[in-house]
């Protein structure tokens, strides 16, 4: 089975700042990466997803990822963060089938002023 | 958009009822799923369906839970005999065939 990896649990940082959310994944196989987004009281949002091809993904709120064969990761990064990106932010990866989803246990990102 | 609906937002039940959430996925999307989130813990998945059959469920989908798609629109799950664990956020969500999933707002179920 998969597991997915999330070391940070809370990463504050202030408004304009560059930011990366680590994500890690256990699996060799062929593996289909996402990022979802939740905010307070809200169910989770598709961020962005990698299916195949380009390495580089991007989501149209300047957000991006980055799918690492080799480091089994799909780090979350933006370069200039706004205070409306305060979220907690999830890393899923699924197999071949899309049977079943697996969630890393979340990132609270928390934009300050 | 078209959204997963989920019903109602919040449920609070005593401990051994029975509760039934409610989820209307998006119309044209084949494929249905529950997931839950207990407070501060990562998003577990219970079970997908397809085709009227679960193509796969968790060691959390024991037989105190069920799922059904009693007609063209709703996809159910049903926890029979409510314990006080099974407090926690529940996420239905749907998806067309090798896509991402969309969420429903989510049922906060509170068993006291």
């Amino acid at each position: 089975a998969q597991s997915v990896t999330q070391l940070d649990s809370q990463v504050p940082v202030f408004e304009e700042a560059p930011v990366e959310l680590r994500c890690n994944y256990s699996s060799s196989v062929s593996v289909y990466l996402f990022w979802y987004v939740q905010y307070p009281n809200q169910g989770l949002q598709l961020l962005l997803k990698y299916l195949s091809g380009s390495t580089l993904v991007e989501s149209i709120n300047g957000f991006e990822a980055e799918f690492n064969k080799s480091q089994t990761s799909f780090h979350l990064r933006k370069p200039s963060v706004h205070i409306s990106d305060t979220a907690e932010y999830f890393c899923a990866v699924t197999e071949a089938n899309f049977n079943k989803f697996y969630f890393g246990s979340g990132t609270k990102l928390n934009v300050k002023p | 958009e078209p959204e997963v609906t989920q019903t109602p937002s919040h449920q609070v039940t005593q401990m051994g009822q029975e509760v039934i959430l409610r989820c209307v996925p998006i119309s044209n999307h084949l494929y249905f799923y529950w997931y839950r989130q207990i407070l501060g813990q990562k998003v577990e998945f219970l079970v997908s369906f397809y085709n009227n059959e679960i193509s796969e469920k968790s060691e959390i989908f024991d037989d105190q839970f069920s799922v059904e798609r009693p007609d063209g629109s709703n996809f159910t799950l049903k926890i029979r005999s409510t314990k006080l664990e099974d407090s926690a956020m529940y996420f239905c969500a749907s998806s067309e065939p090798l896509s991402p999933l969309h969420f429903g707002n989510g049922t906060r179920l509170t068993v006291t």
